[in-house]
């Protein structure tokens, strides 16, 4: 059973460029959550797609966007890039969106805004 | 007010000793309680679940009190490999399936 993995491990972008992010979730697994994790500071919550359908969202701009594809994967995308927008970025798969457990993390982005 | 609020530490342990910190919560209908390991630069991994009864896993022992609304962990004996950042997490209710972490705390285990 593949884990979840994450493309580009690492990434270097100016201000104002776009940045697409990608996402494998673990086999079998549905659900896929991004998170964004600024130095120092614990995991946010950017959103979550189910069945190719973002089922909730937390407190980013529009200018973060999300796409689920048919086999489950999954895509983030920045436009008009800040440099606060540098963090690394976690992708997590589940089974299903609502079941009682903890979600597995691939091992990230790093994004760094110049 | 943070959602999930942790101290940051460090706290520095003589290995083979125990150390408890702990986080408070502040969504009363959370339904699920976690923590997680972080070691540096890498991604967070679950350590263990948390129930209102109480669990252990090895050396760790975690502890949810609904009432007060906050989350403890104990790591027994502890190893020089345990120096990591923990991560409390919180999960459901109002929140819908989203993981709302704390900003971690850091510990630090000695020779």
């Amino acid at each position: 059973e593949t884990g979840v993995t994450q493309s580009p491990t690492h990434l270097i972008k100016t201000r104002g460029q776009q940045v697409t992010l990608r996402c494998s979730s673990q086999s079998g697994h549905n659900t896929v959550s991004w998170y964004q994790q600024a130095l120092g500071q614990g995991p946010q919550f950017i959103f979550q797609y189910y069945r190719e359908e973002e089922n909730g969202r937390g407190n980013f701009p529009p200018r973060f966007s999300g796409l689920q594809f048919p086999n489950y994967s999954s895509e983030l995308n920045v436009n008009a890039l800040e440099l606060d927008d540098s963090a690394l970025y976690l992708c997590a798969s589940s089974l299903e969106r609502g079941q009682d457990y903890g979600y597995t993390f691939g091992s990230g982005t790093r994004l760094t805004v110049v | 007010r943070k959602e999930v609020e942790q101290d940051p530490g460090p706290f520095n342990v003589p290995e083979g000793a125990t150390v408890a910190f702990n986080c408070t919560y502040s969504n009363s209908a959370s339904q699920s309680f976690f923590w997680y390991r972080q070691d540096c630069r890498k991604e967070p991994k679950l350590l263990m679940s948390v129930y209102s009864s109480g669990n252990e896993d090895g050396r760790f022992t975690a502890q949810l009190n609904r009432a007060s609304q906050y989350i403890s962990l104990l790591i027994r004996d502890s190893k020089l490999s345990d120096s990591a950042t923990y991560l409390c997490v919180v999960k459901g209710g109002t929140a819908g399936n989203k993981l709302t972490f704390g900003g971690g705390t850091r510990v630090l285990v000695k020779p």
